[in-house]
């Protein structure tokens, strides 16, 4: 199993700006994954890029993957009040192996 | 589907007293594990499973125990509960085959206060 590094820690943005946060790795993946965790809950799976593909999109969420530089990026557009949550990644090798969580980035959306 | 059940929600315990942390989820999946996360950190692994019958120690497996009868349970013993051991704990579940898998399913934690 590998951990994902998220950048930034903390980020703190207007209602309705663009969030973007990194997450780096070390070797290669099968997958890669973001998660949420609103404050006192459970992660709540986001989305999940595989690693032939270098963009998904989901609702206001937008996610680009390169291999190449062992990095993923997350983007949320037009944020509101209520994404404000901890945002973690999870790269995966295989299915057998445990994810391994980072500190995450808070960020916070201030209306 | 109920996904994965953790039960109880909260529970506080004396030092030294033992208790089964219970996890439950109904989708058929293999994999399983158990997560501790402190204030202000990250989520660390404790057990997890790929499998019935199978179980494997994680990141800190120190003071807890596992075990995987079926696929659908897999409970959290806590051996001689110690302050340290105070902390929010998370299940989650999913497929191990990646062709299925769509990501982790997690419960809404158990928060355990040891005093």
């Amino acid at each position: 199993s590998q951990q994902g590094e998220e950048d930034p820690q903390a980020l703190s943005i207007q209602e309705g700006e663009n969030a973007t946060m990194n997450c780096s790795y070390k070797t290669s993946i099968n997958n890669l994954q973001w998660y949420r965790q609103n404050s006192g809950r459970g992660l709540v799976h986001l989305i999940l890029i595989r690693s032939n593909e270098r963009e998904k999109h989901s609702g206001r969420l937008r996610v680009t993957l390169d291999t190449s530089k062992k990095s993923s990026s997350l983007l949320i557009t037009a944020s509101r009040a209520a994404d404000t949550a901890s945002y973690f990644c999870a790269p995966t090798s295989s299915g057998n192996t445990p994810l391994v969580f980072g500190k995450g980035t808070r960020l916070s959306v201030i209306a | 589907n109920a996904g994965v059940t953790q039960t109880p929600k909260f529970q506080v315990l004396k030092t030294g007293q033992s208790m089964t942390l219970q996890c439950a989820q109904d989708m058929n999946h293999e994999y399983m594990s158990w997560y501790r996360q402190d204030p202000g950190m990250g989520l660390r692994l404790i057990h997890y499973s790929v499998g019935a019958g199978i179980t494997d120690q994680g990141e800190v497996p120190n003071g807890y125990n596992v075990s995987r009868s079926t696929t659908e349970d897999f409970p959290l013993r806590l051996l001689s509960a110690a302050p340290s051991q105070t902390s929010v704990y998370f299940c989650a579940s999913s497929y191990t085959d990646l062709r299925r898998h769509y990501g982790y399913t997690f419960g809404s934690g158990t928060r355990l206060t040891v005093v």
